[in-house]
């Protein structure tokens, strides 16, 4: 079975550093774009950005650059979503998914079970 | 930047037939998805490449493209199909930028 599986619930002082993880297990992790998308707590989806974790080849949302790293390690499954200074406003579920597979086209799927990022000042 | 428009909501009965529309630009040379979200879940694709359905998604889904409209329809819906529904496409310029709709809450009154 394919599943993406996320790291757990964080909670952290506004300023600090925060990188969360993405797992994919059951396929060749290296031959999928995986995707970030934020979801502050009674809103929408809103995509990230996505990285090849075959060869690190990342795109941005323009909303996103330059506000978090995504990165990759094809040797354990792993991707990752990084903050280096965190903001309250960061408050909110943070999924990954897969793009493409078998019978979705370019579609996400699956995706991980979220990650919730708590942000105190 | 590139947006999808949604409306905020639609209602229906039990057994009536919802459509769902999400306006775009570019949706004549992009695909749709449609993902559905439950409280709590994470978000599941119910229709990719505009029309197509996935394997176990019920055949009460469907999707249709006309020009720079893409319409998600649940016929006979259940109360069960009571969800957030998102399009996804990305924008004509070809650097592999997705955007997703403001969501739609269905309610099954």
């Amino acid at each position: 079975e394919v599943q993406l599986v996320q790291s757990g619930a964080e909670v952290k002082k506004s300023g600090e550093s925060l990188k969360i993880s993405c797992k994919g297990t059951g396929y060749t992790f290296s031959n999928y774009w995986i995707g970030w998308v934020r979801q502050v707590p009674g809103k929408g989806l809103e995509w990230m950005g996505i990285i090849n974790p075959g060869d690190s080849d990342t795109r941005y949302s323009p909303a996103f650059q330059g506000q978090v790293t995504i990165s990759a390690d094809k040797s354990i499954s792993t991707a990752y979503l990084q903050w280096n200074s965190l903001r309250a406003s960061d408050r909110a579920v943070y999924f990954c998914a897969r793009l493409g597979g078998d019978n979705v086209g370019r579609s996400f799927d699956p995706w991980g079970q979220g990650t919730l990022v708590t942000v105190f000042s | 930047s590139y947006e999808l428009t949604q409306p905020p909501s639609v209602s229906v009965s039990p057994g009536q037939t919802a459509r769902i529309t999400c306006f775009g630009d570019a949706l004549p040379k992009q695909y749709a998805y449609w993902y559905q979200q439950k409280p709590g879940q994470a978000p599941v694709v119910v229709i990719y490449k505009d029309t197509e359905r996935p394997s176990g998604i019920p055949e009460r889904f469907s999707g249709s493209s006309s020009g720079t409209i893409v319409t998600l329809t649940i016929s006979g819906v259940r109360a069960e199909d009571e969800a957030d529904y998102y399009c996804q496409s990305s924008d004509s310029s070809g650097d592999s930028l997705w955007v997703f709709g403001g969501g739609t809450k269905l309610t099954v009154l």
